[in-house]
């Protein structure tokens, strides 16, 4: 059951530009997370943001949160090369059971 | 090291065989988790225990068994039942069964032959 659903798929920009990547999801959450994985390896967690907050910071990362839209959005500002990778949210279900259901990802290539 | 160790790295399998496939972790997280990946495609839940000696099932059990005996382990069998095994297998943990943040092993390649 997918939850969260990233737009775009793939996404291709020029290094130092901003990447702006977005997740919609479905009901009510209790927290949500963006992970980051490089090809063939496994995933690793960037931010994870509350359904109180607003935004969050982390470096050259900001996340939004609009609960009444149901939707996040992952900016990575300055891009380099080494940001290419999938980028994937997750979502806590309010109220359900306790585990995070993955989107299908954003494709991020920063080219040189 | 501190981190999940997922193991082998790459697997091949004849069809009708069962294989296992381990992961351990030394970060003293109750929760640990299996995950399937398919290509261009998101995680989906196969089983998630949340304590020892206790696990539920997720999403895609079906064709796949586990088996919690201690707090650091947490093997995945696919089984002959499963009918594409062919995946990218992802171990996590959370220290915070659920809600929290997971923390992946760097996953185990099998392919089907």
């Amino acid at each position: 059951s997918q939850q969260g659903e990233e737009d775009p798929q793939a996404l291709s920009i020029q290094e130092g530009e901003n990447a702006t990547m977005n997740c919609s999801y479905k009901t009510s959450i209790n927290n949500l997370q963006w992970y980051r994985q490089n090809s063939g390896r496994g995933l690793v967690h960037l931010i994870l943001i509350r359904s109180n907050e607003r935004e969050k910071h982390s470096g050259r990362l900001r996340v939004t949160l609009d609960t009444s839209k149901k939707s996040s959005s992952l900016l990575i500002t300055a891009s380099r090369a080494a940001d290419t990778a999938s980028y994937f949210c997750a979502t806590v279900t309010q109220g359900g059971s306790e585990k995070l259901v993955f989107g299908k990802g954003t494709k991020l290539t920063v080219n040189p | 090291d501190g981190g999940i160790t997922q193991s082998p790295k790459y697997l091949f399998r004849k069809e009708g065989q069962n294989v296992t496939l381990s992961c351990e972790q030394n970060l003293n997280h109750d929760a640990m988790y299996w995950y399937r990946q398919d290509p261009g495609q998101g995680l989906r839940l196969i089983y998630y225990s949340q304590i020892v000696n206790d696990f539920q099932k997720g999403d895609i059990a079906e064709g796949y068994s586990v088996s919690r005996e201690k707090k650091e382990s947490f093997p995945l069998t696919v089984t002959s039942a499963q009918k594409n095994p062919t995946a990218f297998y992802l171990c996590a943990t959370s220290g915070v069964a659920g809600a929290g943040e997971l923390f992946f092993g760097e996953g185990s390649r099998l392919t089907v032959l």
